[in-house]
């Protein structure tokens, strides 16, 4: 389980902060990827990075902001969020191109609350 | 667009026993890829089994195993000699496999098992 590591693991903020959720992978892939994960609904893709160049961007709000400085890294950045941001982030890694075996290893997630 | 379905919420099984998760999905695409996640409570999402969908051979994977039913897009999870460590929220998830799509993983909403001793 320690592949791939989030942090922090909870995060409560209020509407004007500005935060940033961090992902590291330790399995040498060279994609990341972030989801939001909300109750009751499936997740979510919000970013794509391959190779450090984002890839694809699922129509998600410009308050979040991702940044990939290496394959290895990952940052989710947070600015001015809604209540209705308030979810499980997740991310992931994987080897890319991905035939079968280039599954996505996931990290636990950062709890966020937003007030 | 891909849309995975996962009709049972909650679902129960006695230690020991058999249960089956329902997957169902939707796609125009004849070459992709489908899984079965696993979320513990408060733990990392991890693989459980996947499936390719040329291959017509349903995945085995020690006490879990698929019904892959490509002509009715159906792909339902066994869990047989159900343990309590196997309770966690259950996600089906689809992939395709034509290129410069491979990457995006789309899920159903999950069913959360509960394993009673």
């Amino acid at each position: 389980e320690t592949g791939v590591t989030q942090t922090p693991r909870h995060l409560v903020m209020g509407m004007t902060n500005k935060k940033s959720l961090k992902c590291e992978q330790h399995l040498g892939h060279n994609a990341m990827y972030w989801y939001k994960q909300s109750a009751k609904k499936p997740l979510e893709l919000m970013f794509v990075y391959s190779l450090e160049e984002r890839v694809e961007n699922n129509s998600v709000p410009s308050r979040f902001s991702p940044e990939c400085p290496n394959s290895s890294h990952l940052f989710l950045h947070l600015h001015t969020l809604q209540p209705e941001d308030s979810a499980l982030y997740l991310c992931a890694s994987s080897q890319d191109p991905q035939g079968l075996a280039g599954e996505q290893y996931f990290g636990p997630g950062t709890r966020l609350t937003v007030t | 667009a891909q849309t995975v379905t996962q009709s049972q919420p909650e679902m129960s099984v006695q230690e020991a026993e058999t249960v089956t998760l329902s997957c169902t999905y939707d796609t125009s695409e004849s070459d992709y890829y489908l899984f079965w996640y696993k979320q513990p409570p408060s733990r990392q999402m991890i693989l459980v089994i996947r499936q390719e969908a040329y291959k017509q051979q349903n995945a085995t994977e020690n006490r879990f195993s698929v019904n892959f039913q490509k002509a009715a897009k159906s792909f339902s999870l066994k869990i047989s000699d159900s343990q309590l460590g196997d309770a966690a929220m259950y996600f089906c998830a689809y992939r395709s496999a034509r290129s410069g799509s491979a990457r995006q993983l789309t899920f159903g909403s999950g069913t959360q098992l509960t394993v009673l001793p």
